[in-house]
């Protein structure tokens, strides 16, 4: 079974940093391009980050340049997304998703579960 | 910079149908797709490639694109399929774009 299952989140203060990571399995990880996409309560979905099956980056968000790192590990079927600098702005479900291709955007499916970040003092 | 606009509701009556538009200056040049999401869940993928349905989503699922719109139509809505549905394309710049959503209300 093709599965995704984020990790990481939790409640964090402004101005500190937090590491998600999303664990794959079922499929060759190497041979896709991975994204994180975020939803802050209630509001619509976000694209934040991108990045190809040979840790090309795709790109980031605006709002997130300069203070966010996606990376993966396709030794151990990982992808990540390092946050810093964090904004009360980032609290949000944080989900990692797979694009169809390694080239990247296209479609995502599927798509993590989902971790909640909290930037709040 | 780029935008996807869908209309934030829709609501229709049990066995009717759904339309839920999706327009955008990028659409004419990049594909679309759709997802639903349940409350509480991650998205699904619903369409790919503007018409293009996945396996396993039911036939009464489906895409169209004319211009600079793309369309998700569900013909006999079914109360499960009350969710918010999002569209994603890619703009010019090479960033990936999602509407603001459309919540879709069976009566």
């Amino acid at each position: 079974e093709v599965q995704l299952v984020d990790s990481g989140g939790g409640l964090v203060q402004p101005g500190r940093s937090l590491r998600l990571s999303c664990a794959a399995s079922g499929f060759n990880f190497d041979d896709y391009a991975m994204h994180w996409v975020r939803q802050a309560p209630g509001r619509g979905l976000e694209w934040v980050s991108g990045i190809r099956w040979n840790s090309g980056i795709i790109g980031y968000a605006d709002s997130v340049k300069g203070r966010f790192t996606i990376s993966r590990d396709n030794a151990k079927n990982s992808l990540y997304l390092q946050m810093n600098s964090l904004r009360p702005e980032d609290t949000a479900f944080y989900y990692c998703a797979r694009d169809h291709g390694p080239g990247g955007l296209t479609w995502f499916d599927p798509w993590g579960q989902g971790t909640l970040v909290t930037v709040s003092s | 910079s780029y935008e996807l606009t869908q209309p934030p509701s829709v609501s229709v009556s049990p066995g009717q149908t759904a339309r839920i538009t999706c327009s955008g200056d990028a659409l004419p040049k990049h594909t679309a797709y759709w997802y639903q999401q349940q409350p509480g869940q991650a998205p699904v993928l619903v369409i790919y490639q503007d018409t293009e349905r996945p396996s396993g989503i039911p036939e009464r699922f489906s895409g169209s694109s004319s211009g600079a719109t793309v369309t998700l139509t569900i013909s006999g809505v079914q109360a499960e399929d009350e969710a918010d549905y999002y569209c994603q394309s890619v703009d010019n710049s090479g960033s990936v774009i999602f509407g603001g959503g459309t919540k879709l209300t069976v009566l």
